[in-house]
């Protein structure tokens, strides 16, 4: 078992280029979470995903779009990205919606130039 | 708006005392409380949690403690061991599956 794993790790980035990052997990979890880290401010909740074929937004889904493509997979995409959009990416999976332990991927880090 | 603060951003003890770590919440939603724990460059870890129906539970040396009148919940560590030393997240949740994070505290045990 892998567990959530993250793709890339590290990626630079100048303003208005676009990326995805990558997430998966193998632990048939239903919902999947992105989030950034950012000092000072903990982890803040961009999008998550309830479901296979749900999306919603977090606390700070600006800037940012989904995918959740399978019950395993979880993209994030920035389109244009901005200096703001420096930080640790990390992404997550629950198996219920209410109850239980998120499992944590070991983070993005992302610098935007 | 900060759901969920840890007003304390770093705590030092000495090894084998009792390390307490705090957080406030202000959703009233919210019905389930996590900690956990991060070391440098890998994602957080699961360390206790807690249903607000229960105003304890322990874990081995954890011990999370809910006070539902006061939105207040904290971890307690006994006895604090150097290998405890890493960033400490409080999470909170309800059933809108969103759950918000603190700051963290960076908690440092010293041989």
């Amino acid at each position: 078992n892998a567990g959530v794993t993250q793709t890339p790790k590290f990626q630079v980035l100048k303003t208005g280029q676009s990326m995805t990052l990558q997430c998966a997990q193998d632990m048939n979890h239903n919902s999947m979470y992105w989030y950034r880290q950012d000092p000072g401010m903990g982890l803040r909740l961009i999008y998550y995903s309830a479901s296979e074929g749900t999306t919603d937004k977090g606390e700070v889904p600006n800037g940012y779009n989904v995918s959740r493509l399978n019950k395993r997979e979880f993209s994030l995409r920035l389109e244009s990205a901005a200096p703001s959009q420096t930080s640790v990416y990390f992404c997550a999976s629950r198996q219920d919606t209410t109850w239980g332990t998120q499992y944590f991927g070991p983070g993005t880090r992302l610098l935007v130039l | 708006d900060q759901q969920v603060k840890q007003n304390s951003p770093s705590l030092s003890v000495q090894e084998g005392r009792i390390s307490i770590l705090n957080c406030d919440y202000t959703n009233s939603m919210f019905d389930y409380f996590l900690w956990y724990k991060k070391y440098p460059a890998e994602g957080p870890t699961f360390l206790i949690s807690i249903s607000s129906i229960k105003d304890k539970n322990e874990d081995g040396r954890f011990t999370v403690f809910l006070n539902k009148s006061a939105k207040h919940l904290s971890l307690h560590i006994v006895p604090s061991q150097p290998g405890d030393s890493a960033v400490y997240f409080c999470a909170a949740s309800g059933n809108n599956n969103d759950m918000r994070f603190g700051a963290g505290t960076r908690l440092t045990v010293k041989p």
